[in-house]
């Protein structure tokens, strides 16, 4: 069976610190590796991965594929307030384009 | 660029009622999606259309939740008849092409409660 899995679920730290979230996949015909923040409702796109080793960055966040161990990391370095939402984790595959998403990391900035 | 609409914003129901969606993608965007996504979990999805047909319906439970795009544009999601674990907030989303050969934009969702 198909499956995507991140951990943690959930994660409170201070405003500043850097945090690392986890996402690691089981999946026939991987395509691609997706995250997303999600605050309110709609989930917003932050990085597409298709290659390992090749780290994405934008701004304060960066993320990384291991296509071998079959996991991707998203690091958000300083920490703020705003970065507080939900981080959704979702593999794309090549068999009827289909994608499934992971339940999500709950993140919470103290400031 | 007008972004993924979806109306209603919020719908209360009670169960075994009927409830209906609407979602307008963005234009040009090939790829529609209709996903749930219950409190704590992460969106699943339901339907997934390329222009009019149907991609990947695995995930719909038949007997009580329909979707359709008829014109390959706007699409509605219809659950008849409702039970309690509908409640959910129902996401559309929209991609130029296949979802993970390109972006998927979000619509708002609705927040559906089945009392």
């Amino acid at each position: 069976e198909d499956k995507v899995v991140q951990s943690p679920l959930s994660l409170v730290v201070h405003e500043g610190d850097t945090v690392t979230l986890n996402c690691s996949y089981e999946v026939t015909n991987f395509r691609s590796l997706l995250w997303y923040k999600q605050e309110k409702k709609a989930p917003t796109f932050l990085f597409m991965l298709t290659s390992s080793g090749i780290e994405k960055k934008s701004g304060r966040l960066s993320s990384i594929l291991d296509k071998k161990e079959l996991f991707s990391i998203l690091n958000i370095t300083a920490t703020q307030t705003g970065d507080s939402a939900i981080y959704l984790c979702a593999v794309a595959m090549n068999r009827d384009d289909k994608i499934i998403f992971g339940k999500g990391t709950r993140l919470h900035i103290l400031p | 660029e007008a972004g993924v609409a979806q109306s209603p914003r919020y719908k209360i129901i009670e169960k075994r009622q009927s409830v209906a969606f609407w979602c307008n993608p963005i234009s040009g965007h090939a790829t529609l999606y209709w996903y749930q996504q219950i409190l704590g979990q992460g969106p699943k999805l339901l339907i997934q259309f390329q222009n009019n047909g149907v991609v990947d319906d695995s995930q719909l439970p038949k007997d009580r939740f329909s979707a359709e795009r008829l014109k390959g544009v706007d699409s509605t999601l219809k659950i008849q008849p409702a039970k309690l674990e509908d409640s959910a907030v129902y996401l559309c989303a929209s991609s130029l092409i296949a979802g993970g050969q390109d972006t998927q934009y979000f619509g708002p969702g609705t927040r559906l409660t089945v009392l």
